[in-house]
């Protein structure tokens, strides 16, 4: 099991670009979710996807910032003309099958994260 | 939406002392509360979790400990190690995890 793979791992961006952020989910999860990370900060929630379903995104910005997780491929957070503020490490984690009464149907497990850079 | 509050924010002990890390949460209707260790620049990793129906846990040194009648629930390492080093976040989840601020914990040699 090759645990949740991220990429890139480092993208620099230049102000007003896009920025595409992947991340395939552990084997066998159906649930992914990302987070943003400023430097010595702790993980802000953002959005929560199963395949082909936003399932709650109130933690992601209204503008710019668009997430999907289509039913074949990786799930994709999308940063539309980014900006100095955008620069922060993103972590997606997948979970198995949360909601039901049992302790490892709740764990995530995150990836190594993408560290976003805006020039 | 769940709020959760960690304190302290930093730690600094002895190596061989104890250590304790306090969170509190918001939204009763949670009910799984993990423990991540993150070093710099590295993935959060999964230390312990506990869910609402148990009000303790213990895995070698490390232990958590859950009030949901106070809403509050406490990371505990003993015989703490240089290795122990790193930023702790606690997290309580309904719909989604939701993260404290973290701790900085810093063991002494």
């Amino acid at each position: 099991n090759a645990g949740v793979m991220q990429n890139p791992r480092h993208l620099v961006r230049r102000r007003g670009q896009e920025a595409r952020l992947r991340c395939s989910p552990m084997k066998g999860h159906s649930h992914v979710y990302w987070y943003r990370q400023l430097p010595e900060e702790g993980l802000k929630f953002m959005v929560y996807l199963q395949k082909e379903n936003i399932i709650d995104e109130s933690g992601m910005p209204k503008e710019r910032f668009s997430a999907e997780f289509p039913k074949e491929g990786p799930s994709i957070l999308r940063i539309q003309q980014v900006v100095r503020g955008d620069s922060a490490a993103y972590f997606c984690a997948s979970s198995p099958l949360p909601g039901q009464a049992s302790v490892a149907n709740e764990k995530l497990f995150f990836g190594s994260g993408t560290q976003l850079s805006v020039l | 939406g769940e709020n959760v509050e960690q304190h302290p924010s930093t730690l600094s002990v002895q190596e061989g002392d104890s250590a304790v890390i306090k969170c509190t949460y918001s939204d009763s209707a949670s009910n799984y509360f993990p423990w991540y260790k993150q070093e710099l620049g590295k993935r959060p990793q999964l230390i312990i979790d506990i869910r609402s129906n148990v009000g303790e846990k213990k895995d070698q040194r490390i232990a958590v400990t859950l009030n949901k009648t106070a809403k509050h629930f406490s990371l505990h390492i003993t015989e703490t190690q240089p290795e122990d080093s790193a930023v702790y976040f606690c997290a309580a989840k309904g719909r989604a995890l939701t993260f404290g601020s973290g701790t900085r914990l810093q063991v002494q040699p």
